[in-house]
């Protein structure tokens, strides 16, 4: 089973600044990792699938690179409605589709 | 307007059984796959099964296979996931997700069903 690693688990910034949330896998996921948003009594949401591709109505300040195994969820200039926890979820060796633990992005 | 909706969740004591429904709307649920999605309070995100759009493929987690199991309903455009032999451990929001070819399983999110197993 191919683990996620999110870090960090918690990140204090504020609105204007750039976040860089880190999602670490145990062995190649190749590009077949995603990027969710939840927030706070709400289903997630996809952002990112893919590694880099934004999912339909998100903004380009969402930015998702990597491969392999090292990935990184960029948002340019946090927004208040940023703040929120992000989860990372990879479906290259499935079942199970494993997500990270999350990152909670609070603001400073 | 497209989307999932879950329903039949509820307060069920330990070694208990509900069925849990997700509901297509706007677009006809057996072309896609499905997969449940759990959360317990205060906790991330654990994938919990799968089911292939029109085929029979079906997948679990180890934590509730043999427990589990998913049927369908095409007349009603709709899945359902059977919980028994229920733990406390298996509290938590379920939730259905619509899978897109091309950019994964997390495509599309019901509003969530929650579940609480206690005595």
């Amino acid at each position: 089973e191919i683990v996620l690693t999110q870090s960090p688990a918690t990140l204090s910034l504020s609105p204007g600044d750039r976040a860089t949330l880190s999602c670490r896998a145990s062995q190649s996921v190749r590009i077949y990792l995603a990027w969710y948003q939840q927030k706070p009594g709400q289903a997630p949401r996809l952002l990112i699938y893919d590694a880099s591709n934004r999912a339909t109505g998100i903004p380009a300040r969402f930015i998702g690179s990597g491969s392999g195994t090292d990935f990184t969820l960029t948002i340019t200039s946090l927004e208040p409605e940023d703040f929120a926890v992000y989860y990372c979820q990879q479906r290259s060796d499935w079942p199970p589709f494993t997500f990270g633990q999350g990152t909670k992005l609070e603001i400073k | 307007e497209v989307q999932l909706v879950e329903s039949g969740g509820g307060l069920v004591q330990p070694g208990g059984s509900l069925r849990l429904s997700c509901a297509g709307s706007g677009f006809t649920l057996s072309n896609y796959e499905v997969n449940w999605v759990r959360q317990a309070p205060g906790k991330g995100l654990e994938w919990v099964a799968y089911s292939s759009g029109s085929g029979p493929t079906v997948a679990y987690s180890d934590s509730v296979r043999g427990r589990f199991t998913i049927s369908k309903d095409n007349a009603n455009n709709a899945l359902y996931l059977h919980l028994n032999s229920l733990r406390a451990n298996d509290t938590a929001v379920y939730y259905c997700t619509r899978g897109d070819y091309g950019s994964g399983p997390g495509s599309l999110w019901g509003q969530g069903t929650p579940v609480a197993v206690s005595s």
